[in-house]
């Protein structure tokens, strides 16, 4: 069974960064793509960026570009998201989602989320 | 970016019933696009890709179709465990876009 285990739910004050994790299972890691996608009552879902494990190689959304960095580690399964400089405009659920093996763009595996809530 | 406009924002049908979600595109995106479908407190879930291939294990009452900016989702014969919120998502041209959603209820 294909399995993302993503890290908790964060509070974190403005101007400071977070990194969160996703923890990839029952597949191998290396043969997809994994998503990021935003999602926040005012903005809908919006999708972050991508990374392919096998070659470390990254696509950003242009609104994230400076805001998220993706990562990833082959040999714990798990890959990583950190946001910078953080705002309220930063408060939203966050989710990882693997690469469907019929097509790279679609996303058939989603973590449960995890929650960043931005406030002094 | 392209633009997708997903309609009706709310939707509500009785068990049995056939529904339809629409999403337009602000651009021809060949059939690039998936449906996702979203249980309250839950992670969306892939439905349908390149526009009309239905996701392995999901019930044939879902059907999605559409070419160039007009795509649509049916259900057919809706069940009570079909309450959720569905998205329509892009991936002709990057940014990947998703539409704001549709909210479907029981009457």
């Amino acid at each position: 069974e294909v399995k993302l285990q993503q890290s908790g739910d964060e509070l974190v004050r403005p101007g400071a960064s977070v990194k969160m994790s996703c923890k990839a299972s029952g597949y191998t890691f290396t043969d997809y793509a994994m998503h990021w996608v935003k999602q926040s009552p005012g903005q809908g879902l919006e999708w972050i960026g991508t990374i392919i494990p096998l070659i470390d190689t990254t696509s950003y959304n242009q609104k994230f570009k400076g805001k998220a960095t993706l990562t990833a580690d082959k040999s714990s399964n798990t890959a990583y998201m950190e946001l910078s400089r953080l705002t309220s405009e930063d408060s939203a659920v966050y989710y990882c989602a693997r690469s469907s093996g019929l097509n790279p763009y679609v996303m058939d595996a989603w973590g449960q989320g995890a929650s960043v809530t931005v406030s002094s | 970016d392209i633009q997708m406009t997903q309609s009706p924002a709310s939707l509500s049908a009785s068990l049995g019933e056939t529904v339809t979600i629409e999403c337009r595109a602000s651009e021809d995106i060949y059939n690039g696009l998936a449906w996702y479908q979203q249980k309250p407190g839950k992670s969306p879930q892939l439905l349908i890709y390149n526009a009309n291939s239905l996701h392995t294990g999901v019930p044939s009452r879902f059907s999605g179709s559409g070419s160039g900016t007009q795509y649509s989702l049916k259900i057919n014969s809706l069940q009570s465990e079909d309450v959720a919120s569905y998205f329509c998502q892009q991936y002709y041209n990057y940014p990947f876009t998703f539409g704001s959603g549709t909210k479907l209820e029981i009457k």
